[in-house]
């Protein structure tokens, strides 16, 4: 079966480090571009980053560049958000996904983890 | 960033009656060289992660149901359940995926009338 399953997520105070960790099955992990997604408590959908199969290129939204960072390790089919120096507004579930246009950078997201909680709090 | 708007925030429709929602986006998302429209669609029922309905615009994720199709070019696009069923009561969010960073639309939250 396809699958990415993320974990690492709790509870972290404001300032803050995380790292979650996401682990893949089912298919060639190190043939995809890999995404973090995250979603706020009753809130839309925000793409945080990805990465290219061999690491040459990474990408981040703004709010997170300096930050947080996203790394993967092909031959434990692994992928990792690093998150440093968090604040209350990264309180999300975030999301590990694949990209499954393997030439491009610019893809929908076809296969999605169950999520980690993240709550930064005080 | 390509802001991507969704329309109506919520809708209620009743059980084998069409419903349709709207997604509009600041910036075309039509590749000429591709002759692509960069944007997809994707449903998430409560305590779910999202699923993959659309991409390309109009092409159908393999086991998405045929009544689920998406329409529309450059700016705005259009997601159609031809006939409502219980299971499809969910939130629906458009993404383009023409520009970095990616974005995703607010969602639209499909209810049963």
């Amino acid at each position: 079966e396809v699958q990415v399953v993320e974990s690492g997520g709790g509870l972290v105070q404001p300032g803050g480090s995380l790292g979650l960790s996401c682990a893949a099955s089912g298919f060639t992990f190190s043939n995809y571009w890999m995404s973090w997604v995250r979603q706020a408590p009753g809130r839309g959908l925000e793409w945080v980053a990805h990465i290219k199969k061999d690491e040459s290129e990474k990408y981040y939204v703004d709010s997170v560049k300096g930050r947080f960072t996203i790394s993967r390790d092909n031959a434990r089919n692994s992928l990792y958000l690093q998150m440093n120096n968090l604040r209350a507004e990264d309180t999300a579930v975030y999301y590990c996904a694949r990209a499954p246009r393997q030439d491009s950078s610019y893809s929908w997201l076809d296969i999605w983890g169950q999520g980690t909680m993240v709550t930064v709090s005080s | 960033d390509t802001v991507m708007t969704q329309s109506p925030d919520s809708l209620a429709v009743s059980l084998g009656e069409r419903a349709t929602m709207s997604c509009k986006s600041s910036q075309s998302l039509f590749y000429s060289s591709t002759k692509k429209n960069y944007l997809a669609w994707y449903q998430q029922k409560p305590g779910q992660p999202p699923k993959l309905l659309i991409y390309w615009a109009s092409t159908r994720e393999s086991g998405v149901p045929d009544r689920f199709s998406g329409s529309g070019s450059g700016t705005d696009f259009t997601l159609t359940i031809s006939a409502l069923q219980a299971e499809d009561v969910a939130v629906y969010y458009c993404q383009q995926y023409y520009s970095s960073p990616s974005t995703f639309g607010q969602g639209t939250k499909l209810e049963i009338k």
